[in-house]
């Protein structure tokens, strides 16, 4: 079974807060981990990979916890820009399914 | 930068008619894709296309999908018979190469298909 499950929220927060969005699958052979954006009536696109060790990119802090399966996404310093809805991906063998959350959802006010 | 292209953005059929969507992946990409959004939905996988064959494909993948590479540039994908019920966004995403091939997808922009 594949399954990757995300809080949906709204999450609503103000310019400058730092959130945090986790992520959970449910198949121990997965071996490729992302976070992707997308904002309404796009496409995806991708925010970031995510790596065993956990990685940074700006602002944004990606985690992955194999054993526990689960994979966080954590926002510091909030953008307007930033509102959109935020994927958590999941991927088994190579060329294979690519398997997408509901996505968590994003407002953030000035 | 590369990029997946999608055609057309928008498609507008009646109930039981054939559709061909037409995609363009990333030309140096092995594994192609398709995947389905309902409107308010979750971004559904279809079917994954490696090495001119189908590599896998979900239950939403019946009789009525096909996919096709016909010119080793385009990958289309048809519904045979269209029901409301296929109404969605259909978006299109190649990934991998020969030397990474458990990066990224990246995806085209969508067409918009509406069944009436």
């Amino acid at each position: 079974r594949k399954e990757v499950e995300q809080d949906p929220g709204p999450f609503n927060v103000p310019e400058g807060a730092t959130v945090a969005f986790n992520c959970t699958y449910s198949n121990s052979a997965s071996q490729s981990f992302f976070w992707y954006r997308q904002d309404c009536r796009k496409e995806p696109k991708l925010l970031m990979s995510v790596y065993s060790s956990g990685n940074e990119d700006g602002r944004f802090t990606a985690q992955l916890n194999r054993a526990s399966q689960y994979i966080s996404l954590l926002i510091r310093d909030s953008k307007l820009s930033d509102s959109a809805t935020y994927l958590c991906v999941v991927g088994y063998q190579a060329g294979t399914a690519l398997i997408f959350g509901k996505g968590t959802t994003l407002s953030v006010s000035s | 930068e590369p990029e997946v292209t999608q055609t057309p953005s928008h498609q507008v059929t009646q109930m039981g008619q054939e559709v061909i969507l037409r995609c363009v992946p990333i030309s140096n990409h092995l594994y192609f894709y398709w995947y389905r959004q309902i409107l308010g939905q979750k971004v559904e996988f279809l079917v994954s296309f490696y090495n001119n064959e189908i590599s896998e494909k979900s239950e939403i993948f019946d009789d009525q999908f096909s996919v096709e590479r016909p010119d080793g540039s385009n990958f289309t994908l048809k519904i045979r018979s269209t029901k409301l019920e296929d109404s969605a966004m259909y978006f299109c995403a190649s990934r991998g190469t020969g030397e990474t091939l458990n990066t990224e997808a990246f995806f085209g922009q969508g067409t918009r298909l509406t069944v009436v």
